[in-house]
């Protein structure tokens, strides 16, 4: 198994520009998500889905936007990139609807930088 | 309300034992949870606790849970220099479809 891919790994974009962050995974996983990580902030969770068709916001929703057509794939898309989503983006994902039981550990893709300038 | 907090920076050195502390606010919690990021990666589940124990032993890991304090913490004993990373904790609420992690703890181990 692959495990959780993302891609790409960096990415540069120029402020007002769109582009969609890709996440896969090959483990049949219900429940996928979406974090992003920054200096002295943690992570925070952008979205997330418990299942194909379902999505929900997490902490910090605001100019993203995400979609569950398969189990396999959740991307992110960025409509109109600020520079205050300059980050490092985290797809994470694990078994069954609800994250992080005690067999179920959030599995995490190796991110992708993201610049906006 | 979910929100965990962590200290920033911690180092120590080769053959030294770590303590690296995370505090909560949600007694509701039901898991807590340590991670490890290693440069360049994606965080990697190290251990974890069920909110009805005290304490739980993994080779050189030893996680202590403080319930009435809200407090947890990771031990790492003879610390070597593959554990510098970052190390985050996160806890996750009954019935809440999401985990809350700390800010994160970086550990670098001096040789």
């Amino acid at each position: 198994n692959a495990g959780v891919t993302q891609t790409p790994k960096f990415q540069v974009l120029k402020t007002g520009q769109s582009m969609t962050l890709q996440c896969a995974q090959d483990m049949n996983h219900e429940y996928m998500s979406w974090y992003r990580q920054d200096p002295g902030m943690g992570l925070r969770l952008i979205h997330y889905s418990v299942g194909a068709g379902i999505t929900d916001q997490g902490e910090v929703p605001n100019g993203y936007n995400v979609s569950r057509s398969t189990t396999e794939d959740f991307p992110l898309r960025l409509l109109s990139a600020a520079p205050s989503q300059t980050s490092v983006y985290f797809c994470a994902s694990s078994y069954g609807s609800s994250p992080g039981s005690y067999n179920s550990p959030l599995h995490f893709g190796n991110g992708t930088r993201l610049t906006v300038t | 309300g979910e929100d965990v907090e962590q200290s920033l920076f911690l180092s120590v050195r080769e053959g030294d034992s770590s303590v690296i502390n995370c505090t909560y606010t949600d007694s509701s919690s039901t898991y807590l949870y340590w991670y490890k990021q290693e440069p360049g990666a994606g965080l990697q589940l190290l251990t974890y606790i069920f909110s009805n124990m005290d304490m739980k032993q993994d080779q050189r890991l030893t996680v202590l849970l403080n319930k009435k304090d809200k407090h947890l913490s990771l031990r790492i004993a003879d610390t070597q220099t593959g554990d510098s990373a970052i190390y985050f904790c996160a806890e996750r609420y009954y019935g809440n479809n999401r985990l809350a992690f700390g800010k994160g703890n970086q550990v670098v181990v001096i040789p």
